[in-house]
């Protein structure tokens, strides 16, 4: 079936680091990705919206200055956080479907905590 | 605007027992889809099923069963015999026409006992 890798799956840093996690798409092409974003014992609340060859569309609330989005390829997009403050630590997971209606592939998520 | 409920926050129950896992959703779109994934204490989404708006035929896959009413804006996921390895957070979720993207509910604890 269709995979997503995503990497790191763990990531620590020191506050003011940026940091990218990578999510691709191994066997398929995917021309619009999702960047979710998860609270401990919380829902995935959806971030943004990773589209190939274009600007992602981001969810109200989220600064784009913040979280840079990166879909160059139809097979990866990344997500940056820049400047990361411990504020910022959370589950990140990405993820890549096919058309209208079909479920989505995930990522299995990067934890990130900022010390 | 589109909303999915999850109701139940955490159950837990004893292995063997059945367990029914509510979910409630709004649209206003005729055309929308469902699904049910199972996040384990490893983090990684996986997914259980898919209904679209006009399919409303319950579904059996083993020990899953899930129930779709559109009259109640319900689709309703039982465990029959319930096992230590069902143990997760169960999310459902929504996505209308014309968009991938998903509405997830806030999600339930099932947490299963030997």
């Amino acid at each position: 079936g269709a995979v997503v890798s995503q990497h790191p799956s763990w990531v620590i840093c020191k506050s003011g680091t940026s940091v990218k996690i990578e999510c691709r798409s191994l066997d398929f092409q995917a021309t619009t990705m999702f960047w979710y974003r998860q609270f401990p014992k919380q829902s995935l609340m959806l971030m943004a919206t990773s589209n190939e060859g274009s600007k992602a569309t981001y969810e109200q609330g989220v600064e784009k200055d913040k979280f840079l989005i990166n879909h160059a390829s139809l097979t990866l997009s990344t997500l940056t956080v820049t400047s990361a403050h411990p504020e910022d630590s959370s589950f990140y997971i990405c993820s890549a479907g096919g058309k209208e209606g079909q479920p989505q592939h995930f990522g299995d998520g990067t934890r990130l905590s900022i010390l | 605007a589109q909303k999915v409920t999850q109701a139940q926050t955490e159950i837990s129950v004893v292995e063997k027992e059945d367990v029914t896992l509510d979910c409630v959703y709004e649209t206003r779109d005729t055309t929308y889809y469902l699904f049910w994934y199972k996040q384990p204490p490893s983090g990684e989404l996986v997914f259980l099923i898919r209904r679209n708006s006009f399919d409303e035929q319950n579904e059996i896959s083993g020990r899953y069963s899930w129930n779709f009413q559109k009259s109640t804006s319900s689709f309703n996921f039982t465990i029959t015999a319930s096992q230590v390895v069902d143990s997760a957070v169960y999310f459902c979720a929504l996505s209308e026409r014309g968009f991938q993207k998903l509405v997830f509910g806030t999600g339930t604890r099932l947490l299963v006992s030997p």
